[in-house]
């Protein structure tokens, strides 16, 4: 089982760029590294996938070193409504989805 | 636009009790799945589907059971309640390992 490990809490101030980093030194070769983001009283939402170097999209970025046993959720300019718990998932199939604590994120005015 | 709903936003019930929560989607997902969400743990897998009829166990399946007689359609059922399954519960679904699409959650009470 591919489990992850985050740390529980950070919190950043407004307009700054914030990483996350999430430790799973038990991946495997085919398993995916995945972000969710979830705000109070509603379910999980993605954010980001990939499997080796940077991936970017409109909301966040995903780097994953050559070794793949950590990643980083990089978050540009923070704002308020950026406040959320995110998850950092490996996924290799339906039978190895290890959800975790999370980082609660508050960004600060 | 992708849609998972759940039976209940908020549900309350006795000790002993039978509870059903159902979890409907609309994506022709093959694969959906239960957690539940308590401060401090996180969200953990209780069961998961990858077909009509089949089921896998989670990480914490005592005390559940599950049913999915139709694709969309994804039932989890508390035999017996217990106030320790007060919880919240969230069903998601997933095409292959793509994106999990959760619904809403269900908060329920067991008294």
């Amino acid at each position: 089982l591919a489990k992850t490990t985050q740390p529980i809490s950070m919190d950043s101030y407004e307009g700054q760029e914030v990483n996350i980093t999430c430790s799973h030194n038990n991946i495997a070769t085919n398993d995916y590294i995945t972000w969710y983001q979830q705000f109070p009283s509603q379910g999980p939402r993605f954010i980001i996938q990939g499997y080796k170097t940077k991936v970017t999209n409109e909301v966040a970025s995903l780097f994953i070193p050559a070794d793949r046993k950590s990643s980083t959720l990089s978050l540009p300019r923070v704002s308020l409504s950026d406040t959320a718990v995110y998850y950092c998932l490996v996924v290799g199939g339906a039978n190895n989805l290890f959800f975790g604590t999370g980082t609660r994120l508050t960004v600060i005015p | 636009d992708v849609k998972v709903t759940q039976s209940s936003r908020y549900l309350v019930k006795r000790t002993g009790e039978k509870v059903f929560l159902e979890c409907v989607q609309d994506m022709d997902h093959e694969n959906m799945f239960w957690y539940r969400q308590d401060p401090g743990l996180g969200l953990r897998l209780i069961y998961f589907s990858y077909d009509v009829k089949m089921k896998e166990k989670g990480d914490i399946p005592e005390g559940y059971s599950v049913s999915r007689e139709k694709k969309e359609r994804f039932s989890l059922i508390l035999e017996s309640a217990s106030t320790n399954q007060t919880s919240m519960y969230l069903c998601a679904s997933t095409l292959g390992i793509g994106t999990q699409y959760f619904g809403p959650g269900t908060r329920l009470t067991v008294l």
